[in-house]
């Protein structure tokens, strides 16, 4: 399971308050990713990071701020959420093969709801 | 515009019933393919990595092959226990390893 684990797996939540989802590695990987996934979209990224305090946007960002201050740990914060943020995400990290490409593992998810 | 897209969107087979999966893709820079499988309420479980047209992996039933524009997943004697949703993914070059993600496949193989 790449030893990724995500908290909390289900949160609702009202429409306008703050939410933090944490994501939890324990194998020192330097790339770290957000995604949310949706039906009819699938999976789409939100944030990802290539080290502690170096993040980057995805196609879906709005609406959405990341945190790295350490290695192991990636935090996704809704600053405001919205119905549409109903959704299930997933943390992912990312190995180098030796073949260079870039092999991502998932985490278990973070089912949530705002009503 | 980079894009990967799967069918069909559903398929169901019976126990026993052999069939294929398709991923096609738009991308520039090829830096390998990967086939995910993802259980109802998990995230998504590795499967294989292709890397070049003519690349074959197989794993137990399953066996992945790649061409210059598209990907199969292969599913012999498929049992019960195959039946989840099947993703494919390509990585962007030079963008951080971001994933484009195919719709999927959502496969039921019935006893």
């Amino acid at each position: 399971d790449a030893g990724i684990t995500q908290s909390p797996r289900h949160k609702v939540t009202e429409t306008g308050t703050p939410v933090t989802l944490r994501c939890h590695q324990t194998e020192n990987h330097r790339y770290m990713y957000w995604y949310r996934q949706d039906p009819g979209h699938g999976l789409r990224l939100i944030h990802y990071s290539y080290g502690v305090k170096d993040t980057d946007k995805g196609e879906v960002s709005d609406g959405y701020s990341v945190s790295r201050s350490k290695t192991e740990d990636f935090l996704l914060t809704l600053e405001s959420a919205t119905s549409s943020q109903t959704s299930v995400y997933f943390c992912a990290i990312r190995t180098v093969s030796p073949n260079f490409s870039y092999e991502q593992y998932f985490g278990p998810g973070t089912r949530l709801t705002v009503t | 515009e980079d894009q990967v897209t799967q069918s069909p969107e559903a398929l169901r087979l019976q126990e026993g019933e052999s069939s294929s999966l398709n991923c096609s893709y738009t991308v520039s820079g090829l830096r390998g393919l990967f086939w995910y499988r993802q259980d109802p309420g998990k995230g998504p479980e590795f499967l294989f990595t292709l890397y070049s047209a003519g690349e074959e992996k197989e794993k137990e039933r399953l066996k992945a092959t790649l061409t210059k524009k598209e990907s199969f997943l292969h599913i012999t004697a498929p049992k019960p226990e195959d039946s989840a949703t099947y993703l494919c993914a390509v990585p962007l070059y030079n963008q951080g390893g971001k994933l484009i993600f195919g719709q999927g496949t959502e496969l039921s193989v019935k006893p």
